[in-house]
Parts: C-alpha cells; structure tokens; sequence
C-alpha cells in the first residue's frame, strides 16, 4: 500500500506475554518512529530509527521494551513480560527524511490490551 | 522541560459554524518547531500544519487558519464554516530543533464534534 502499514490492528493479550508489534514504512522513507497512544492522551514517543540504527531510544519506558530494524524499512516493536499498563494504541510513522525536516506520516496504529 | 497544553477536552458546535482550538506551549529553546495534527476515527495521526519558531506569520489554508504568537507561546488553530467531515481529535505538538529529530510532544487533544 501507499500509506503505513502496522500489524496487527490489534492483540489481545494476557499478562506476563511477549508480544511483537510490527511496522512497514512508507518505501524510500529513512526515518521510522514508533509512539505510543494511551486512551484519552495525545502520542508519547518512544523511539526514533534512522536507517538501521535506533539513533534515539530515550522515550522506551523500560528494558521490557525493545526495537528493531534490521534492513532499514520494516520495523519491529518487541514488549516483554507484559503489563496491564502496557494496553495502549502504538502509532508508527515514517519520514522522507531523517532529523527535523519532512512530514511524518503515521498508521492507523496497533491496539494493545494486556488482561 | 517541553509541555503542550490543550485547555479544550472537548468542542461541541453546528455546522458551518467557525472554531478555534486553543494551544499554549513551554519550551526553553529559542528554535523549536510547532505542529497540528487531526486524529479521525480511523486511528492515523494526519498532518496539517508545521510552523518554525522564527516564522510569526499567520497562515491559512482554505478553511483552516493558525494564528502563532510568540509572546503568550500560543498556537490556535481556526476552523472557518465548520463542516461534519471536521469532526475528529485535533493534536497540538512542539519538537525542539535541538533534538534533531521529530520527538513531538502532544497536547492532551481537543475532540471537535460538527453537528449537521
């Protein structure tokens, strides 16, 4: 498709699961972003790739929380040992280009619930 | 710290009404980059509008217009004639230049609901 694309829409889980979230970018685009949406909150960002390397991590809220981007475009957002706390809609978003310039362009996100 | 502050939860109006969304921001820096986003139904963030800290210019956009003023850290956001297709959750959003990257900061979000 033209757009991005995150799988799935959504996963129902249980807690104490591991749970992979993943993300396919706009082709061409460099920069990939993954947010995370709770209900009722505008997105909080969690971390920023360029090409492969995770150049920003700063707003993964602990070590339970992991990604990746192997070969510069699919993006893999990995949750471990999952918590009630964790239900939210993570929001992915790519860019042309990488640092402040370019537009981003987000999915439609994945609904999480951790019961 | 950075902090965006959307006052309005929600924003009930008729159609063809006009609208302003209200947006205050902190920032330290003095290069930073403002930004609205629509949020439909659907889920996806859709982009409207970037502005930098160094362009006080006014703009408008067909029905849509943003007033950014520097000296009370505003950025409001105006719907002219408003119409159903309109309604949806409007996100304010700040990055810093700094950062050299889109970390957006996001308001708390105004629903807006156009009653036909």
């Amino acid at each position: 498709g033209a757009g991005v694309s995150q799988t799935p829409s959504n996963k129902v889980t249980e807690k104490g699961k591991y749970v992979e979230l993943r993300c396919d970018p706009i082709s061409g685009h460099t920069a990939l972003y993954w947010y995370r949406q709770s209900l009722g909150q505008g997105p909080e960002f969690l971390i920023y790739f360029q090409g492969t390397g995770a150049a920003d991590d700063s707003g993964l809220p602990n070590d339970r929380f992991f990604a990746v981007r192997p070969e510069g475009s699919v993006s893999t957002l990995k949750i471990q040992r999952t918590e009630r706390g964790d239900s939210a809609v993570y929001l992915c978003a790519s860019s042309l280009l990488g640092g402040n310039t370019g537009e981003l362009f987000f999915g439609e996100g994945s609904r999480l619930t951790v019961l | 710290a950075q902090k965006v502050t959307q006052a309005q939860t929600e924003i009930s109006v008729v159609e063809k009404e006009d609208v302003t969304l209200d947006c205050v921001y902190e920032t330290r820096d003095t290069t930073y980059y403002l930004f609205w986003y629509k949020q439909p139904p659907s889920g996806e963030l859709v982009f409207l509008i970037r502005r930098n800290s160094f362009d006080e210019q006014n703009e408008i956009s067909g029905r849509y217009s943003w007033n950014f003023q520097k000296s009370t850290s505003s950025f409001n956001f105006t719907i002219t004639a408003s119409q159903v297709v309109d309604s949806a959750v409007y996100f304010c959003a700040l990055s810093e230049a700094r950062e050299g990257a889109q970390k957006l900061v996001f308001g708390q979000g105004t629903r807006l609901t156009i009653n036909p």
